[in-house]
């Protein structure tokens, strides 16, 4: 069964702290994985990395995909209380269109 | 330009009911996907429609849950009779063309509280 695992669950930071989230999954004919932030309802596009060891940026938010290991990493840096919300990490295979998440991460930033 | 639509944002209904949420893709997005997300938990995906081919349904729960999509555009989920634990917020994404190397645009959900 595929499965995509993120940890923490949850984390509280001040405010110019730097997170590094995690995901590792275990899914057949990987093809890509995704990164998203949700703060209220909708889901928004942060990332796509389809190949491993190509960071990719923007503005403060980064992230990078070891496909040999099997995780990625979202890294915030100089937090701000904007960033606060649920960070949803999925993967799409191969043989389809469907994202399978993880549980998410909600990051807290405190001013 | 705009994004996915759905309506309602919330409904509460009585157990037993049937209830109908929408869903308008972006214009000119080919695939749309449901998923639904409960308390405390990831992104569960439900149906998949890519154009004209036969949806994949293989994400539906219980055969109480239907889903159609009308004229390759806007689409409607059906859930018939239902149950407290179909509580959850539902969402919609639509994506250009379904490839797996296309991104999912997300709506902003519908919140559905059964009591």
């Amino acid at each position: 069964e595929d499965k995509v695992v993120q940890s923490p669950l949850s984390l509280v930071v001040h405010e110019g702290d730097t997170v590094t989230l995690n995901c590792s999954y275990e899914v057949t004919n990987f093809r890509s994985l995704l990164w998203y932030k949700q703060e209220k309802k909708a889901p928004t596009f942060l990332f796509m990395l389809t190949s491993s060891g190509i960071e990719k940026k923007s503005g403060r938010l980064s992230s990078i995909l070891d496909k040999k290991e099997l995780f990625s990493i979202l890294n915030i840096t100089a937090t701000q209380t904007g960033d606060s919300a649920v960070y949803l990490c999925a993967v799409v295979k191969t043989s389809g269109s469907r994202l399978t998440f993880g549980e998410g991460t909600q990051l807290t930033v405190n001013p | 330009g705009a994004g996915v639509s759905q309506s309602p944002s919330n409904k509460v209904t009585e157990k037993g009911k049937d209830v109908e949420l929408r869903c308008d893709p972006i214009s000119g997005h080919t695939a749309l996907y449901w998923y639904r997300q409960s308390l405390g938990q990831g992104l569960e995906f439900l149906i998949y429609f890519q154009g004209n081919s036969a949806p994949d349904k293989s994400g539906l729960p219980s055969d109480r849950f239907s889903a159609e999509r009308t004229g390759g555009s806007v689409s409607t989920l059906t859930i018939q009779r239902t149950q407290q634990e179909d509580s959850a917020v539902y969402l919609c994404a639509s994506s250009l063309q379904g490839a797996t190397q296309e991104t999912q645009y997300f709506g902003p959900g519908t919140r559905l509280l059964v009591l």
